[in-house]
């Protein structure tokens, strides 16, 4: 059974760019979530996804845009990159459930030069 | 905003000892979540616990939560090189139906040294 997945796991770009950085669930999991962890903090939420609706948004600007497909799986776009933006990007999936955990892919690192 | 915080925000023990992780919250959970991270890699569930929960065992994890301190700590019993990893906190305040936004600390750094 595969967990969530990822791509691509590295990724370099130069500010002003865009990514678009992609994820496939945990098998039977419906909701898709992303996250930000910069060096050295823990991961912030940027926005959760159900029935191909952004359904929960953090504080991030609108620079920062994702899509759901009907297969669940996930993508997550940003636009105008800046040096900031560098990170580990995280995606998690879980069910549509209460007290269910969110399962982590291995993120992909973003690095902006 | 950061609603969890670990403490220690590093901890370095020998193998064989306990290690204890704390964290403290600041407002209203449905449950708080323990995760582990090895070098920067994606982040491993360990153990959730349900805001009517006050104890939770796994294997060599114990997890307790005070919902009245807005508290939890993470013990690991008989600590191996292994181990050595991050662990972060996580508390989720779902009102809709399935895990919303988990709210991450900023972790503690655990090395258990062989």
């Amino acid at each position: 059974d595969a967990g969530v997945t990822q791509s691509p796991t590295h990724l370099i770009k130069t500010r002003g760019q865009q990514v678009t950085l992609r994820c496939s669930p945990k098998s039977g999991h419906d909701t898709v979530s992303w996250y930000q962890q910069a060096l050295g903090q823990g991961p912030q939420f940027i926005f959760q996804y159900y029935e191909e609706e952004e359904r929960q948004r953090g504080n991030f600007p609108d620079r920062f845009s994702g899509h759901q497909f009907p297969n669940y799986s996930s993508e997550l776009n940003v636009n105008a990159l800046l040096l900031g933006d560098s990170a580990l990007y995280l995606c998690a999936s879980s069910p549509r459930d209460f007290n269910q955990p969110q399962h982590f892919g291995d993120g992909t690192r973003l690095s902006i030069l | 905003s950061q609603q969890g915080e670990e403490d220690p925000q590093a901890l370095s023990i020998q193998e064989g000892e306990n290690a204890t992780m704390n964290c403290s919250y600041k407002t209203s959970i449905n449950n708080l979540q323990w995760y582990r991270q090895n070098s920067g890699r994606g982040l491993v569930h360990l153990i959730l616990i349900r805001s009517n929960e006050r104890e939770k065992h796994s294997g060599r994890l114990r997890v307790t939560l005070d919902t009245s301190k807005k508290s939890s700590s993470l013990l690991i019993t008989a600590s191996r090189a292994a181990d050595t990893a991050s662990y972060f906190c996580a508390t989720d305040a779902s009102t809709q139906g399935g895990s919303e936004k988990l709210v991450f600390g900023k972790g503690t750094k655990l090395t258990v040294n062989p």
